[in-house]
């Protein structure tokens, strides 16, 4: 069975403070997908990132980077220098290559406030 | 480029009347999907297509749901009949070589069933 815990129901931050969500995962396939999609409070979902199993390497860009952990089965996303916009509730979510679903987590909301 | 374009954004109807989602892919893409987002349950994967076939419709949660493809441009989701517990946004995704490329969504169809 594969799960997406994103332990962090809600983060409050100051403007221009750094803010790291938490994804664990869990799936026994090799082959697998992680993504981050951001949901702002207008409510549609737009795509931040895709991250297949075999490729470790930790991604920037802008003010996001991404740690992708295999030894911990942890995807972790940071925004840096946070910004009034960036509040939205963020989602992590797992495909396995096996035709399981795709499993969202609960996602994590964030606050930013001026 | 177009996104994935849902109809109607928002749909207020009473219990017991039949509901039409529609739902146009992004021209080009092989993978259609249908969610459901609640509070309670998060967002749910009701229905996938590949190609226009119906791969897993496991998700859906009962006979008062169907679901349709007649062609690559375009997919229908219906409730029939409708009922109070429905109300929910219905999200439309689309996807090119899922799960290699993501999933694009549209902006949901916010349904309220009174």
């Amino acid at each position: 069975a594969q799960k997406v815990t994103q332990a962090q129901t809600e983060i409050s931050v100051v403007e221009k403070e750094d803010v790291t969500l938490d994804c664990v995962y869990e799936t026994r396939d090799t082959t697998y997908y992680l993504f981050w999609y951001k949901q702002p409070p207008s409510g549609e979902l737009v795509f931040l990132i895709r991250r297949n199993s075999f490729d470790e390497q930790n991604e920037i860009s802008g003010r996001y980077s991404w740690n992708f952990q295999k030894s911990t089965s942890s995807f972790n996303f940071t925004i840096t220098a946070s910004q009034v916009v960036d509040s939205a509730v963020y989602f992590c979510a797992l495909q396995t290559d096996s035709w399981g679903k795709f499993q969202f987590g609960a996602g994590t909301q964030v606050v930013v406030t001026p | 480029d177009a996104g994935v374009i849902q109809s109607p954004r928002h749909e207020v109807t009473e219990m017991g009347q039949e509901v039409t989602l529609r739902c146009k892919p992004i021209s080009g893409h092989d993978y259609l999907f249908w969610y459901r987002q609640t509070m309670m349950r998060g967002l749910e994967l009701l229905i996938y297509f590949n190609n226009n076939v119906p791969i897993d419709d496991s998700g859906m949660p009962e006979d008062r749901f169907s679901a349709k493809m007649p062609n690559a441009s375009f997919s229908t989701l219906k409730i029939q009949p409708s009922e109070p517990r429905d109300s929910a946004v219905y999200f439309c995704a689309s996807s090119l070589l899922w799960p290699r490329q993501p999933q694009h969504f549209g902006d949901g169809t916010r349904l309220s069933i009174l």
